[in-house]
């Protein structure tokens, strides 16, 4: 089965500064690469997802690169600010009709103000 | 359009007593997932349905645990015989149906489930 790890396991940057996290998955066949946020008490909620035919997206200060041959992504934050401290997830899928989901095992982004 | 809605929010149950968790997707979805966090952990997969029909229940323990999803209703998650080790934070997940198509997961607010 799928294999995704996860690093680092937490993260402190200043504010304003970038923090970038990465993930490498095992299986090939794996097509789609969902990041989540969680915040403390709260659901993960989706911030980003890249599909395997597409090596970068970004949307305002959030980034994924995705390197198929190496398998794997990594989740660029730019200009951070104290809201974003969360806990991060990276997850890795390769389902048509049946769409399991490995997820990361999180990393803890502190930015200090 | 609502969320995935999951129920109770918070649930204590004492040890060898039962536990009941719900979960209703968000409207389109027919694919529910269910996913357990410990404090300070990942999210560990545990059961992955379709309506009547269980895809994939490779992450949930053998014994105590099962997981439904009827034709009507929500889908449950039901632990009998609870122990301290149950305790933790669960979540429902769903995505939409569609081949050739992966969907995000779009998580529940969770139950927490506390074993006293």
């Amino acid at each position: 089965g799928e294999n995704v790890e996860q690093h680092p396991s937490t993260l402190s940057v200043q504010e304003g500064d970038s923090a970038v996290i990465k993930c490498t998955y095992s299986d090939s066949a794996s097509n789609y690469f969902p990041w989540y946020k969680q915040e403390l008490g709260k659901r993960p909620q989706l911030i980003i997802d890249i599909r395997s035919n597409v090596g970068e997206k970004k949307d305002q200060r959030i980034a994924v690169t995705l390197n198929k041959t190496a398998k794997h992504f990594s989740l660029h934050i730019t200009e951070t600010q104290p809201e974003d401290s969360a806990v991060y997830f990276c997850a890795a899928s390769k389902g048509y009709n049946f769409n399991k989901f490995y997820f990361g095992s999180g990393t803890k982004l502190n930015v200090k103000p | 359009n609502a969320g995935v809605m999951q129920n109770p929010r918070h649930l204590v149950r004492r040890r060898g007593q039962e536990a009941r968790l719900r979960c209703s997707p968000m409207k389109g979805h027919s694919h529910v997932y269910w996913y357990r966090q410990l404090p300070e952990e990942g999210l560990k997969f545990m059961v992955y349905l379709q309506k009547e029909n269980i895809i994939d229940e490779s992450g949930m323990p053998k014994e105590r645990f099962s997981a439904e999803f009827p034709k009507e209703g929500p889908s449950i998650l039901r632990i009998q015989q609870v122990v301290r080790g149950d305790s933790a934070a669960y979540f429902c997940a769903s995505s939409p149906s569609g081949q050739g198509i992966n969907s995000p997961l779009h998580f529940g607010n969770g139950t927490r489930l506390t074993v006293t």
